[in-house]
């Protein structure tokens, strides 16, 4: 499988403010996913990050609020822009990995508190 | 969106007591992961399943996969403290971003010693 890190952990920031999120995969992978963990809530997919293309974002996300770069394949960023409180959740980014069956492997997330 | 839904949402156990956790769906899937998240750490995959009826074992946990591909189940056997976590179940399909993960609400596990 693959070794996942993310920047950083967690952050507390203010409102109006923005906030990127760093993924960095030991391994080279075509897919990577970004996520959002609501407190108390499961996972929701925000976009999928494909090297070379523009993110494919999940209905409720836009990219103005969530811009993604993947510029390499083993590392992608996530921005949360403008934040308001409701965007405190934990981000998670996943990879695909694929050995005969279809797999992701997560990161260990990011934590954001919006004041 | 393919929604799996996940009970008990909630369950509190004494250590050594057995568990049931039930994953289900109207959709059929690819394939059914089950992950285990503990507080501040991101989601760790314990297994894939496949195939309709597929039984796999990790150690004290069982998951089975249904004939139908549509629903799952994992079974805790003596449970442990260190079994206490939130439990996801995800069914994964082709849809049009590519093959993707659709999660369910999970279940929350307390084993207390």
């Amino acid at each position: 499988s693959a070794v996942i890190s993310q920047k950083p952990s967690r952050d507390i920031c203010q409102r109006g403010t923005s906030l990127t999120i760093q993924c960095q995969v030991d391994s080279q992978v075509t897919m990577m996913f970004w996520y959002r963990q609501q407190p108390g809530q499961s996972l929701t997919l925000i976009a999928t990050a494909n090297q070379g293309s523009e993110a494919t974002y999940e209905s409720g996300f836009v990219i103005d609020k969530f811009p993604i770069s993947r510029p390499n394949l083993t590392f992608s960023t996530l921005t949360v822009s403008n934040m308001s409180p409701e965007d405190s959740s934990i981000y998670l980014c996943s990879v695909e990995w694929d050995r005969g069956i279809y797999e992701q492997f997560f990161g260990p997330g990011t934590r954001l508190t919006v004041l | 969106t393919q929604l799996l839904e996940q009970s008990p949402q909630f369950l509190s156990i004494q250590e050594g007591e057995n568990l049931t956790v039930y994953c289900n769906s109207s959709s059929v899937f690819s394939s059914l992961q089950w992950y285990r998240q503990e507080p501040g750490e991101g989601p760790v995959l314990l297994v894939t399943v496949v195939t309709g009826g597929e039984v796999k074992k990790l150690k004290r946990l069982t998951f089975q996969f249904g004939d139908a591909r549509k629903d799952s189940s994992l079974h805790i056997t003596a449970a442990q403290p260190g079994d206490t976590g939130l439990y996801l179940c995800a069914g994964g399909a082709l849809g049009d971003s590519g093959y993707a993960l659709n999660f369910g609400k999970g279940t929350s596990l307390l084993v207390t010693p």
